[in-house]
């Protein structure tokens, strides 16, 4: 069982802008621990799309923030793009199992 | 180019061993900790265990304890991750993925994972 609570699933059309929530708890996100983005294509191995809440690799678009506050961590895609669909992790640290955790994870489906 | 490359995936019968190894190139690997990912068919991504850069340091997940060991070889630029007692929900893709972390003037990011290998299918099955 994910510690890192996620929606199954987000749909926007093309432009809109949509966010994706990650729900943590004390021993994580609350204990201060950050949060990262992962993107994964179909069919590929994932990619780091955010590190430390809100920071962006060079190369990832900036159509693409992160935030965090409390418990709770959140994703924004703004100006949805058909090459946005894919599944998106999120992933932290927690204190109380002593191991890095991943959310459940999110389908975008661009309609 | 910084790049990992996984290998040794395949079919296994429940109870058996297989052997992962991850290639690493593009970068000083005996600088970086590593670790394995594995993702089941259709679910989400589990870590499975980090290993430090000299080797000295291993963590595992709980319910991969005593079954999976991970190394490495920093001569040769080598993770691997031998697993024991195969059972049926073993089967997944298996990931390679080097730690990053970063510390700025008065802050430091906990730990992320990139890059990521491309992975190697493990199937146990009769």
């Amino acid at each position: 069982q994910s510690v890192l609570t996620q929606p199954p699933s987000v749909s926007g059309a093309p432009g809109q802008r949509v966010t994706i929530s990650c729900t943590g708890s004390n021993s994580n996100f609350g204990a201060g621990y950050d949060v990262h983005w992962y993107q994964q294509l179909p069919g590929t191995a994932p990619k780091l799309l955010i590190y430390g809440n809100n920071n962006r690799p060079s190369g990832v678009p900036d159509r693409f923030s992160g935030s965090k506050s409390g418990s709770s961590a959140s994703l924004a895609i703004t100006g949805l793009q058909a090459e946005d669909e894919a599944d998106y992790y999120c992933q932290s640290y927690d204190s109380s199992l002593n191991i890095y955790v991943f959310g459940t994870g999110t389908k975008v489906t661009v309609v | 180019e910084v790049q990992l490359v996984e290998s040794g995936g395949g079919l296994v019968k429940p109870g058996g061993s297989l052997r992962l190894s991850c290639a690493a190139s593009g970068f000083t690997f005996n600088s970086y900790s590593m670790n394995w990912v594995r993702q089941a068919p259709g679910k989400g991504l589990e870590w499975i265990s980090s290993i430090d850069s000299s080797g000295m340091y291993i963590y595992y997940g709980d319910s991969m304890k005593g079954r999976f060991t991970i190394s490495r070889d920093n001569a040769k630029n080598s993770l691997f991750l031998q697993m024991n007692s195969l059972r049926a929900e073993d089967t997944a893709m298996y990931y390679c993925a080097r730690t990053r972390s970063y510390c700025t003037v008065g802050t430091c990011y906990s730990d992320w994972f990139d890059p990521w290998g491309q992975g190697t299918l493990v199937t146990v099955s009769s």
